[in-house]
């Protein structure tokens, strides 16, 4: 069974903090992807990478940061956490090719105070 | 760049009555379109997807799919809602040969009535 796995369901953090995410993968895939989900604007990509040690931005980037340095795992990092940065983030994987079904983490639901 | 609407927030049906959750597409070449859906406190379990081929897709849980290539839809049935079927539902289109660059609707809360 597929399997995407993210540290922390629940993070509470203060502004100014450093956070770390973590996701891993168990199905050798080379694409990973970091998205936030809001109401009411579904889910918004952040960044994502297609190999180890590559990384690409996607729609919102702006104060986050990211690192593979593993093929199976991918960080989503926040510098310096702002209370605009609360929401649902969702880690997903998929291998390379047109029909690689995207494969989802159960998300992490961060509040910063 | 491609995107896509769910014009429904939140719709509400009757355990046993029929489905339906509209998307729409905007995208000037053939799509990949994904439907999606998150149960409470999960992550998003892909339910079915349109690649080529026969416009009706089916998929899990009973649930199936018509693309309309004419009307930019690719509407969400099911003929039967079951109360386990209350969720978030998202429509997803990427590009054909990028489909790094998936774009996500706002999602269709569906609640089911008793």
């Amino acid at each position: 069974d597929v399997k995407v796995t993210q540290s922390s369901r629940y993070l509470v953090k203060r502004t100014g903090e450093k956070v770390f995410l973590e996701c891993v993968q168990d199905m050798d895939h080379e694409n990973m992807f970091w998205y936030r989900q809001d109401p009411g604007l579904g889910l918004r990509l952040i960044y994502f990478s297609y190999d180890v040690k590559m990384k690409e931005k996607g729609d919102i980037p702006e104060g986050y940061s990211v690192s593979r340095e593993k093929k199976e795992r991918f960080s989503l990092i926040l510098e310096s956490a702002s209370t605009n940065q609360t929401s649902m983030y969702l880690c997903a994987s998929r291998r390379t090719g047109p029909l690689g079904t995207q494969y989802f983490g159960p998300g992490t639901r961060l509040l910063v105070l | 760049a491609q995107s896509v609407t769910q014009p429904d927030i939140h719709i509400t049906v009757s355990e046993g009555a029929s489905l339906e959750l509209r998307c729409n597409y905007s995208y000037g070449a053939t799509p990949y379109l994904f439907w999606y859906v998150q149960s409470p406190g999960q992550g998003l379990q892909l339910l079915l997807k349109y690649f080529s081929g026969d416009t009706l897709v089916q998929g899990i849980k009973g649930f199936e799919a018509e693309f309309k290539r004419s009307q930019s839809s690719f509407n969400l049935r099911k003929p039967s809602v079951h109360w386990s079927d209350a969720a978030e539902y998202f429509c997803a289109v990427a590009a054909l040969g990028n489909n790094n660059d998936m774009r996500f609707g706002a999602g269709t809360r569906l609640t089911v009535k008793p």
